[in-house]
């Protein structure tokens, strides 16, 4: 089965950075992606790591260690609107084309 | 990027009432549609794969009698929640993923559908 846990809340004020962590224990899959929602919203795709290392994607970047079952987000020179729920989730090897969310992690941005 | 869309965004009705929900990919061919539950401030929990002219596969724990899914085309797939009861109010979110991604790791969801069972 899957599993990945994430923090429930982090709390940060405009125009820092934050990190946002995720472990795994999973039996494979083909990557970790992220995602994320705003209250009432849908989610919306972020990041995915497919191999080992950091991809940037703007103010945003995503890591991801296969050895350590490891992966975060990093939200840089936050603002505002980065006041959302983030979602790491993994496309399991078993299930090709199926999402594994985690439960989330609440994002609170503070001016 | 790719549009999903939903309709109704959201809907209320009487215990015992069934309520269809549509999915529709806007601008790409879908074979496979996803319907997801989710309780407020809780992740996302998938409840069935929804694929284009086959049957659904339930997720465990998931009534497919209750639940009933039809993906009669590429581009849209139904979710009818029959005599629903107050605990079946919930958001309920569809994805789907483009038919050219292969083993696409990008889903595009649509904006939900808030069902309230009084």
């Amino acid at each position: 089965g899957q599993s990945l846990e994430q923090p429930s809340e982090v709390t940060a004020v405009e125009g820092a950075i934050v990190q946002i962590n995720c472990t795994y224990q999973t039996s494979g899959f083909y990557g970790l992606s992220w995602y994320q929602q705003h209250d009432g919203g849908a989610p919306t795709f972020l990041s995915y790591n497919a191999l080992d290392g950091l991809e940037e994607t703007g103010r945003f970047s995503s890591f991801l260690s296969r050895s350590d079952s490891y992966g975060y987000l990093l939200l840089q020179e936050l603002q505002m609107k980065d006041s959302a729920s983030y979602f790491c989730a993994v496309t399991p090897m078993e299930y090709g084309n199926k999402l594994v969310f985690g439960a989330g992690t609440i994002l609170r941005v503070k001016s | 990027g790719a549009v999903v869309s939903q309709h109704p965004s959201w809907v209320i009705c009487k215990s015992g009432t069934s309520v269809k929900i549509e999915c529709r990919s806007l601008d790409f061919q879908a074979t496979t549609m996803f319907w997801y539950r989710q309780f407020p401030k809780q992740s996302l929990m998938l409840m069935a794969t929804s694929n284009e002219g086959s049957k659904a596969t339930y997720e465990q724990g998931v009534e497919k009698d209750k639940f009933l899914i039809n993906h009669a085309s590429l581009t849209l797939s139904t979710l009818t929640v029959t005599s629903a009861h107050p605990e079946d109010s919930s958001f309920y979110i569809c994805s789907a993923r483009d038919l050219k991604g292969g083993v696409s790791y990008e889903q595009y969801f649509g904006p939900g559908t808030r069902l309230t069972v009084t």
